[in-house]
């Protein structure tokens, strides 16, 4: 798979936007750009992915640059709950690839009340 | 739908001992796959099973082993325990066509 890359920390206040960015230069045609996120001793959670086009779920909105070199993860409005790790992953999707997930280190947000 | 689940959530071992590790699925998933997560090393793959085959397996050694059964419950055996091998052992289940992963809260493992 290909790599990202992700600041190591970030800080938002409570209430506020955030947004994480992600890079990807090597990033493939077949390549999904997926966001997951880990908080305190818990298993990580899937959050959203896309392929080219802006997504948006309930937990979130993803924003894809036009040359998919880069991505970012926003969050409309942080609360203490969504202090996590957020892993940028990229994954190929295939009957024939390979399923697993490659996690680089991710960006651990911390949410100022 | 009950989400993935791990027994047991914690485990003290000793070095040289083996270990089982049990993860069951969310109900309808036929995909498990098993993570290692250490602070030095991250989260990194093990294996994945699919209808009781295994499909794919990480970077590690012999001593780690799984197996999936029928009814989709994997299982997840570390054998001649290393103080390396403390760690968080994480299971995802797939529906099988879908990338969406979904994991469970982990089986903290120590070796002493």
């Amino acid at each position: 798979d290909a790599k990202t890359t992700q600041p190591n920390s970030m800080e938002s206040n409570e209430e506020e936007p955030v947004h994480l960015p992600c890079n990807h230069s090597t990033i493939s045609g077949t390549d999904y750009i997926h966001w997951y996120r880990q908080l305190p001793s818990q298993g990580p959670e899937y959050v959203i992915h896309g392929l080219t086009s802006n997504v948006n779920n309930r937990m979130a909105s993803l924003a894809i640059a036009e040359d998919r070199k880069s991505s970012t993860l926003i969050l409309h409005r942080a609360t203490l709950r969504d202090a996590a790790v957020y892993y940028c992953i990229l994954r190929v999707i295939s009957s024939g690839s390979a399923r697993q997930l490659t996690f680089g280190s991710g960006t651990q947000l911390t949410v100022l009340p | 739908k009950a989400g993935v689940t791990q027994t047991p959530r914690y485990l003290i071992k000793t070095r040289g001992q083996q270990v089982t590790l049990s993860c069951s699925p969310i109900s309808g998933h036929r995909s498990v796959s098993w993570y290692q997560q250490t602070p030095g090393q991250g989260l990194q793959f093990l294996f994945e099973y699919f209808s009781e085959t295994q499909r794919n397996k990480g970077n590690f050694p012999g001593r780690f082993s799984g197996r999936q059964f029928s009814n989709s419950r994997s299982e997840m055996n570390v054998s001649t325990l290393e103080l390396g091998d403390s760690a968080l052992y994480l299971c995802a289940s797939m529906p099988g066509s879908v990338e969406t992963q979904y994991f469970g809260p982990g089986t903290r493992l120590l070796v002493l």
